[in-house]
């Protein structure tokens, strides 16, 4: 059994350019839901994906936009960069939206 | 409100002793459920025991325990007998039963110390 994966490991960016994320489930898990976990602090809750359709967003504005595709993998997009997006994103995946298992995480830098 | 509190940004054990970490919440769901992750330095969540709101008995998974009082709505983990490896943060999280997320609190830093 595969578990969840995420490329790249680490990115750094500079602010106002955009950045693209990907995540691969674990197999049998329809479900991805992405995180953004600034230093120090707790995972919050960016939106999840459930067959392939936004299922739920969290307090985030519209350039966090994201992807599931038909093998279930997803994408998270970050349009115009800010320092403060600067973070470990996290997915999780999960079958029908119950225990999710993480990913290693994708540590952005934005300079 | 914060949906779950850890007041504890630090703790130490010595190695072979148990701890416990402290999480509190806050829901006006009456279903839900209680998760305890542990982050090592290299960053994966790595799920660690779960309670539902209904569960009449208190969650075990090997060396570690949930202490679930729901009248306190407190969830507190119990690590037995620790080990070095056990070093981690450790974040509680609740889902509510219509919610598609987990609410994580700010986590506890576990030290263990040889």
């Amino acid at each position: 059994e595969t578990g969840v994966t995420q490329s790249p490991t680490h990115l750094i960016k500079t602010r106002g350019q955009q950045v693209t994320l990907r995540c691969s489930s674990q197999s049998g898990h329809n479900t991805v839901s992405w995180y953004q976990q600034a230093l120090g602090q707790g995972p919050q809750f960016i939106f999840q994906y459930y067959r392939e359709e936004e299922n739920g967003r969290g307090n985030f504005p519209p350039r966090f936009s994201g992807l599931q595709f038909p093998n279930y993998s997803s994408e998270l997009n970050v349009n115009a960069l800010e320092l403060d997006d600067s973070a470990l994103y996290l997915c999780a995946s999960s079958l029908e939206g119950n225990e999710q298992y993480f990913g290693p995480g994708t540590r952005l830098t934005v300079t | 409100a914060q949906k779950i509190t850890q007041t504890q940004p630090g703790m130490f054990v010595q190695e072979k002793e148990a701890v416990t970490l402290d999480c509190t919440y806050d829901t006006s769901d009456p279903s839900y459920g209680l998760f305890w992750y542990k982050q090592p330095s290299s960053g994966e969540m790595i799920f660690l025991i779960y309670q539902g709101s209904y569960d009449q008995q208190n969650a075990t998974e090997g060396r570690y325990s949930l202490n679930f009082q729901k009248a306190r709505k407190s969830a507190n983990l119990v690590i037995s007998a620790s080990q070095l490896g056990d070093s981690a943060m450790y974040f509680c999280a609740m889902r509510e039963y219509e919610a598609n997320n987990l609410f994580f609190g700010t986590g506890t830093r576990l030290t263990v110390i040889p």
